[in-house]
């Protein structure tokens, strides 16, 4: 059993739609993390939440927006999405430093049709 | 040059032998190494993690890092075919909170 819990496992959306995925840790961590990764690629940092702080990778387009309502809470809001938005979206928590083990929840695959 | 090399495989090992599983990285100041375990269609498992030089020892599981070579290794002993999976190894690239992951290693532990 995982103590990073994704919801929902899958979705599908059209082009027009919005959506949030959204993702709680139960391990006191105070890093948490997106990751998109597409089929047979390794997972691509989008975002993370540390120290109350949000990073963001420059490469991530504007239709993809977090919010961390709580140390234990993100979610992923979804706003006029592509086809090739369509990956596996990884949520990760860790403790914050450079040692820290960060674990993944199981993951929400996306189709956008 | 990427920042964390892998032999993207497949590695094919026969059941009770070593799988040796490699990965190189270009950041000489990354200092968190680890090993995620991911079966196909499934999420990233953790299985091992390594900062200091040498060797750690997990179960079948040993992993070395040499951060002079800039290189980290991942041994499973006794391999099983429940061992067949990718495994993606991930480093510290950014002083903390920030992995960057190898592109993985399919292995295949074959009966």
């Amino acid at each position: 059993d995982t103590e990073v819990t994704q919801t929902p496992k899958h979705l599908v959306m059209g082009m027009t739609n919005k959506k949030s995925l959204k993702c709680e840790q139960h391990m006191g961590h105070r890093a948490m993390y997106w990751y998109k990764q597409k089929a047979k690629k390794p997972p691509e940092l989008m975002f993370v939440y540390s120290y109350e702080k949000l990073s963001i990778n420059e490469s991530v387009p504007s239709r993809f927006s977090p919010e961390c309502p709580n140390s234990s809470l993100l979610n992923l809001h979804l706003h006029a999405l592509q086809p090739e938005d369509s990956a596996l979206y990884l949520c990760a928590s860790s403790q914050q430093g450079s040692s820290a083990e960060a674990f993944f929840g199981q993951g929400t695959r996306l189709t956008v049709v | 040059q990427k920042e964390v090399e892998q032999n993207s495989g497949p590695l094919s090992v026969p059941e009770g032998a070593i799988a040796s599983l490699n990965c190189t990285y270009s950041d000489r100041v990354s200092q968190s190494f680890f090993w995620y375990r991911q079966y196909s269609g499934k999420s990233p498992e953790l299985i091992m993690s390594i900062y200091s030089n040498g060797d750690k020892e997990d179960g079948r599981f040993t992993a070395q890092l040499n951060k002079a070579s800039q290189y980290v290794s991942l041994l499973i002993r006794d391999s099983q075919p429940s061992d067949s999976a990718t495994y993606l190894c991930a480093v510290d690239t950014g002083g903390g909170n920030k992995l960057t992951f190898g592109t993985g290693t399919q292995l295949k532990v074959e009966l």
